[in-house]
């Protein structure tokens, strides 16, 4: 079946301006994540959603970072006023349960650029 | 919080010899232990991953050992060939997400 898909797969965007990440996680899949993968890094936790809501996000490095997932499918990541050291590739993974013991899925990721 | 460490953080093998990849970590509660692989420019990719009731899992090639009391858990790939070359990630659960260590890239040369 399908796997996780995000769009867009690159965004390069200017200091100061707002995005949208988007990820459509694996049909069914009741868990998603958000990770941030930095070059030459480990994938680094942002968010956590069981079903329509936050369950952990003690990832987010500040406010600008908020993200959300109305019908517990699709979710969106969104940045404000961009920074430079924004710059990294946003991973997003779904699991089938929700619970960190459950393999978890990645997408192919959003390589984000910020000028 | 959870902190894993990885190492080495660069392997270079023959192909046809073995690879093994190391990791520690903190919590003592954690319970999962999942290997990824990732080639450039794609996905990470689940290839094997233990949980804490067992001391090893073998998948052909790749096995799996962890040692709970010491905290610490190994990769190893046998008879490698080049089309694993890759960054390997390994990760431990820490109550409701993954910890990553900081990767291995594993070069395996003809």
């Amino acid at each position: 079946g399908a796997g996780v898909s995000q769009t867009p797969s690159n965004k390069v965007t200017e200091k100061g301006k707002y995005v949208e990440l988007r990820c459509d996680p694996i049909s069914g899949h009741t868990a998603l994540y958000w990770y941030r993968q930095s070059l030459g890094q480990g994938p680094e936790f942002l968010i956590y959603f069981q079903g329509t809501g936050a369950a952990d996000d003690s990832g987010l490095p500040n406010d600008r970072f908020f993200a959300v997932r109305p019908e517990g499918s699709v979710s969106t990541l969104k940045i404000q006023r961009t920074e430079r050291g924004d710059s990294a590739v946003y991973l997003c993974a779904s699991s089938l349960l929700s619970r960190a013991t459950d393999t978890q899925y990645f997408g192919p990721g959003t390589r984000l650029t910020v000028l | 919080g959870e902190n894993v460490e990885q190492h080495p953080s660069t392997l270079s093998v023959q192909e046809g010899d073995s690879a093994v990849i190391k990791c520690t970590y903190s919590d003592s509660a954690s319970n999962y232990f999942p290997w990824y692989k990732q080639e450039l420019g794609k996905r990470p990719q689940l290839i094997i991953d233990i949980r804490s009731n067992v001391g090893e899992k073998k998948d052909q090639r790749i096995a799996v050992t962890l040692n709970k009391t010491a905290k610490h858990f190994s990769l190893h790939i046998t008879e490698t060939q080049p089309e694993d070359s890759a960054v390997y990630f390994c990760a431990v659960d820490n109550t409701d997400k993954l910890i990553f260590g900081t990767g291995t890239r594993l070069q395996v040369f003809p």
